[in-house]
């Protein structure tokens, strides 16, 4: 067991590039979440995976993102023509599928400084 | 629709004091309830948890009873450590649910 592991950890960018973070879940873990943390902030939910199903997508998730799973194993999340607003922590974490007790893995996340 | 909602921090306490951050929530059903902890530079991680009413969670001298009645989760140690200084976060997951939702989080900071 691993760990949840997210790159880069680090990304500064000019508004208008791409961005891509990329997700390594725990390998028996078949579900897979993204979530947004921003200053002072919770995590906020951002989509989700069950093996390589995305089955939902928040209101927050502007078609400017988008997120995929190929093969149920690794995550990326891309965010397209980055704006400002962006800037905030990303935050991926596992799960099993059947998990009695619900709890979230989480990786240490991919902070995006967006100038 | 589902909420947390968590005292605000940063909560300031001396070592060996008693801590209480609090915790209520809003939710259809019967949710299961956690607290996660997020140190300096890691990854959040599970403290403790509850699935069901009056079901108590502990962990690491921490622990927090699940009180339906007054849709209540809150956090308590009877002495805290310099090492407890990190952020706390109230969560929970609905019942069948697949999201878990959570509280914005309470920084505490414990003084040597």
């Amino acid at each position: 067991d691993t760990g949840v592991s997210q790159n880069p950890r680090h990304k500064i960018t000019k508004r208008g590039q791409n961005v891509t973070f990329r997700c390594d879940p725990i390998s028996e873990h078949n579900r897979l979440y993204w979530y947004r943390q921003t200053l002072g902030q919770g995590p906020e939910f951002l989509t989700y995976f069950q093996n390589e199903a995305q089955l939902e997508k928040s209101r927050l998730l502007s078609d400017r993102f988008s997120a995929e799973r190929p093969k149920g194993s690794f995550s990326t999340l891309e965010i397209q023509r980055t704006e400002q607003g962006d800037s905030a922590m990303y935050l991926c974490a596992s799960r099993r599928d059947r998990s009695l007790t619900g709890e979230l893995f989480f990786g240490e996340g991919s902070r995006l400084t967006v100038l | 629709g589902n909420s947390v909602t968590q005292m605000e921090g940063p909560v300031t306490l001396s070592e060996e004091a008693f801590l209480t951050i609090n915790c209520t929530y809003t939710a259809t059903g019967y949710p299961s309830l956690f607290w996660y902890v997020q140190y300096p530079g890691e990854g959040l991680q599970l403290l403790l948890k509850a699935t069901k009413a009056d079901d108590k969670g502990s962990n690491k001298g921490f622990e927090a009873t699940y009180r339906k009645e007054t849709t209540s989760f809150h956090l308590e140690k009877g002495s805290v450590q310099v090492s407890d200084s990190a952020v706390y976060f109230c969560a929970l997951v609905n019942t069948g649910g697949f999201k878990t939702i959570f509280g914005a989080g309470t920084r505490l900071f414990v003084k040597a």
